[in-house]
């Protein structure tokens, strides 16, 4: 069975610092890991994944992400923070090994930038 | 390339009623996939289509059903509904190939309010 947890409802970082949204997975397979931001009143926005290859994946709008295969773990990371970066992010999980293509989604962390 | 269009962005319906929301993917795209987003549950993975055939499904009741028309636009309807019914509903369009390099690209969403 696949599942995604993502620990911390909420994240709070000053403008200019850097951040981190957890994500931890469960799957039977390899992983396939996704990452997706929504805005209010908006759909899912697709940032980056990891399919295999490099444990750091760059993404959309200076977001990277790193695959940790030990600690069953794929954060969301940016160095410097911006207060439009402020919004709901999800990880999210496919089974490689099943083939089939939907997705399993952790419950979001809510970031919020301070200015 | 367009994104993903669904239609209407907003509905309301009473208990008992039925609905019919529709989804439009990306040109090229041939897999359709159905989530439901509430703020109890998140985001549940309702049901794939490609090429025009049901390919999975997740764990929601049989009133929940769809369908994909050749040009790949699909449609979902939910029949009898229920006050649990409002959500946001969320369409998203990949190449349907269930290789590593699929990804799914969401919709705006269509917010059902069931009163």
């Amino acid at each position: 069975a696949q599942s995604v947890a993502q620990p911390e409802d909420q994240v709070n970082v000053a403008e200019g610092n850097p951040l981190t949204v957890k994500c931890t997975y469960s799957v039977s397979g390899n992983p396939y890991l996704f990452w997706y931001v929504q805005y209010p009143n908006r759909g899912l926005q697709f940032l980056l994944k990891y399919i295999t290859g490099d444990n750091l994946v760059k993404g959309s709008y200076g977001f990277e992400a790193e695959f940790n295969k030990s600690q069953t773990s794929f954060h969301l990371k940016k160095p410097s923070a911006l207060v439009s970066d402020s919004a709901l992010y999800f990880c999210a999980v496919r089974d490689g090994q099943t083939g089939a293509n939907n997705l399993f989604f952790g419950t979001g962390t809510r970031l919020t930038v301070i200015p | 390339k367009a994104g993903v269009t669904q239609t209407p962005r907003y509905l309301i319906k009473t208990r008992g009623q039925q609905v019919t929301l529709s989804c439009s993917p990306i040109s090229g795209h041939r897999s359709v996939s159905w989530y439901q987003q509430t703020p109890g549950q998140g985001l549940q993975f309702l049901f794939e289509y490609f090429s025009e055939t049901q390919r999975n499904k997740g764990n929601f009741p049989g009133r929940f059903s769809g369908r994909q028309f050749s040009n790949s636009r699909s449609e979902m309807n939910v029949s009898t509904l229920e006050l649990g019914d409002s959500a946001l509903y969320l369409c998203a369009s990949s190449l349907g190939t269930s290789s590593d390099t699929d990804t799914q690209y969401f919709g705006p969403g269509t917010r059902l309010t069931v009163l």
